[in-house]
């Protein structure tokens, strides 16, 4: 079978620093994305990593480890507007073969 | 600008008929997808496109059907046949090169 394990809910400071993890198990591997999802709303990509190693985008980076099936989202200075669900997505190969989501983390950034 | 519309953005249907959500993109992709998604939970695949006149089962295809006659356009029908329809639904293109999924602002179907 094909899974991806994120922790459900995650709740942080405003300003701090939060990771969250990732942790998948598929039938193939190509790449790990990050998709955010304010409430009610649609999901946006925030990143993508084929390779091991750290990805940086602004306040936003995103690490890879393909031999532990192992990849974290790192969200520093948060702000409220941060407080939302966030995917992890599994490329399982290349071409047009659709992404294998986990149920997501719900972030909220409290005062 | 570019980018997928779905409508409408909110329905209501009774028991026993059949409603179809529409998709439209402008973004030239070729790939297309659709997803439900229920409260708390991730993004289940119901059908996807990788290319025109062309359409595969995802993990949870009962009861719902689509077409895909023009590059542009994905509709999904829900059918009396699927048994909890009530969701949130999900309409996304890909990106040929890159991979990222473009979503529309999604339709949120209840069933009184």
């Amino acid at each position: 079978g094909q899974s991806l394990e994120q922790p459900s809910e995650v709740t942080a400071v405003e300003g701090a620093i939060v990771q969250i993890n990732c942790t998948y198990q598929t039938s193939g591997f190509y790449g790990l994305s990050w998709y955010q999802q304010h409430d009610g709303g649609a999901p946006t990509f925030l990143s993508y990593n084929a390779l091991d190693g750290l990805e940086e985008t602004g306040r936003f980076s995103s690490f890879l480890s393909r031999s532990d099936s192992y990849g974290y989202l790192l969200l520093q200075e948060l702000q409220m507007k941060d407080s939302a669900s966030y995917f992890c997505a599994v490329r399982q190969i290349s071409g047009n073969t659709p992404l294998v989501f986990g149920k997501g983390t719900r972030l909220s950034v409290i005062a | 600008d570019g980018g997928i519309t779905q409508s409408p953005k909110y329905l209501f249907r009774k028991e026993g008929q059949n409603v179809t959500l529409s998709c439209e993109q402008n973004l030239n992709h070729d790939a297309m997808y659709w997803y439900r998604q229920d409260p708390g939970q991730g993004l289940r695949l119901i059908y996807y496109s990788q290319i025109v006149n062309d359409f595969q089962k995802g993990d949870i295809a009962e009861g719902y059907s689509v077409s895909r006659e023009k590059k542009e356009s994905f509709p999904l029908t829900v059918t009396s046949a699927q048994k909890n329809p009530t969701a949130f639904y999900l309409c996304a293109s890909k990106h040929d090169n890159t991979g990222e999924l473009f979503f529309g602002e999604g339709s949120r179907l209840t069933v009184l």
